[in-house]
């Protein structure tokens, strides 16, 4: 079974500073795709950024982009130029391929103080 | 925004009692699922579907059922709730045709007293 941990319960930056959220998971898998959800105080689940495992290149999102490191199943997020509206929790996700079951960690809550 | 919809939105009952929270989607999407989200635990699945009345199992399975019986609505039944079900439950739907994110309804929040 895969396990996703993210290892950082809380964070707290300044606003326009950058962060870094990580996320480590363990599967014998060799094809599946990593996403990042932001869950703000509206509760509402967004999807930030996704990642195939298959491709080498990270994904980028605007001021969103990620670390893939396949060999040492990590997946962390970078938050640039961060804003207030980013403070929320933060959820890594991952996916084997061909599942379509999501398994997740257990969130980072983050905080982005003026 | 995906057209997902939740209802209740919150409820409050009393252990014991039969709960069925509703999911409705507008995307045709093929797959439907329901998680529930408990602080330290991330969101954690419960059953899901992969089309009408095809349903499986997730991790956190017992004392939950579900029915699919149109693509549309999928049901989550707590058939005697118990106060370790007091949660927020979501329901996400996905399509593999139209890639492999998950999409979320808003949340309901339940309290078993």
């Amino acid at each position: 079974a895969q396990t996703v941990t993210q290892s950082q319960p809380e964070m707290s930056v300044q606003e326009a500073e950058t962060v870094t959220l990580s996320c480590t998971y363990d599967t014998s898998e060799n094809n599946y795709y990593l996403f990042w959800y932001k869950q703000p105080p509206s509760r509402q689940m967004i999807l930030v950024i996704r990642q195939e495992a298959y491709k080498q290149q990270n994904a980028t999102e605007n001021r969103f982009s990620v670390n893939f490191q396949k060999a040492a199943k990590s997946f962390s997020l970078k938050i640039s130029d961060s804003q207030l509206g980013d403070t929320a929790m933060y959820f890594c996700a991952f996916m084997a391929q061909g599942a379509q079951k999501l398994v997740f960690g257990q969130g980072t809550r983050l905080t982005i103080n003026p | 925004d995906a057209g997902i919809t939740q209802s209740p939105r919150h409820k409050v009952t009393e252990t014991g009692t039969p709960v069925t929270l509703r999911c409705h989607q507008t995307e045709n999407h093929r797959y439907m699922y329901w998680y529930r989200q408990d602080p330290g635990h991330g969101l954690r699945l419960i059953h899901y579907s992969y089309g009408v009345k095809d349903t499986d199992k997730g991790e956190v399975s017992d004392g939950y059922s579900v029915s699919r019986s149109k693509t549309e609505d999928f049901l989550l039944t707590l058939e005697s709730a118990t106060s370790s079900q007091t949660s927020v439950y979501f329901c996400a739907i996905s399509d593999p045709g139209q890639g492999h994110e998950q999409y979320f309804g808003p949340g309901t929040r339940l309290t078993v007293t």
